[in-house]
């Protein structure tokens, strides 16, 4: 089945310091990949996403890659402030079909927990 | 645009009662709605999948009778867990897809997540 797998956290940085969360996954068929974030007492919400082999995704200075040969989405940030402290989760996404219904079935990696300080 | 809102943000039940979540679409018409379980530390975890007006598809593993699925209408879905015992005490989030995301690589726009706590 599909997997996502990400880097255990919590990982805890300086503000201004460089950002790598590691992600790789497993998936049958030809997988979207995503980032969501989830900032403290909020839902998840969409980061970025790369649809297909050697897309970028980026958003808010964040970026991620789509690497088919490694099989890795890794999110990077150059410099992050304190307002990125939040949870950070991976995910993939293959087309699902149920009763003549296609849809998006979400596989989500553990979910990474960032501190930045001051 | 695409706000998703979910109640109760927490509950407390005694063991053996059931409980309805409800996930509402505020401003779109949810066509699929996701429901997912989230344990301490660990991932989201998709329970089930739902369309308006047709049943629910379980993920294997998930019992059907304990975690009812109703998708009567394009803006609710509720989750309701029926005989709740200390063990069903978790994360529970939904998501949902918008009637303009045909495409299985749209994102889901996913409520605040609700907290059950069983004992």
């Amino acid at each position: 089945g599909d997997s996502v797998t990400q880097m255990e956290g919590p990982v805890t940085l300086s503000e201004e310091a460089f950002l790598t969360i590691n992600c790789t996954y497993t998936a049958t068929g030809y997988p979207s990949l995503f980032w969501y974030v989830q900032y403290p007492g909020e839902g998840l919400q969409l980061l970025l996403k790369a649809t297909k082999a050697d897309d970028k995704g980026s958003n808010k200075g964040f970026e991620a890659t789509y690497r088919k040969e490694t099989t890795s989405f890794h999110l990077e940030k150059g410099s992050v402030q304190v307002s990125d402290s939040a949870v950070y989760f991976c995910a993939l996404s293959t087309e699902a079909n149920a009763g003549g219904t296609s849809y998006g079935k979400l596989t989500f990696g553990q979910g990474t927990i960032l501190t930045v300080h001051p | 645009g695409a706000v998703v809102s979910q109640h109760p943000s927490w509950v407390i039940c005694k063991s053996g009662t059931s409980v309805k979540i409800e996930c509402r679409s505020l401003d779109f018409q949810a066509t699929t709605m996701f429901w997912y379980r989230q344990f301490p530390k660990q991932s989201l975890m998709l329970m089930a999948t739902s369309n308006e007006g047709s049943k629910a598809t379980y993920e294997q593993g998930v019992e059907k009778d304990k975690f009812l699925i109703n998708h009567a209408s394009l803006t609710l879905s509720t989750l309701t867990v029926t005989s709740a015992h200390p063990e069903d005490s978790s994360f529970y989030i939904c998501s949902a897809r918008a009637h303009w995301d045909r495409s299985y690589n749209s994102p889901l726009h996913f409520g605040n997540g609700t907290r059950l706590t069983v004992t």
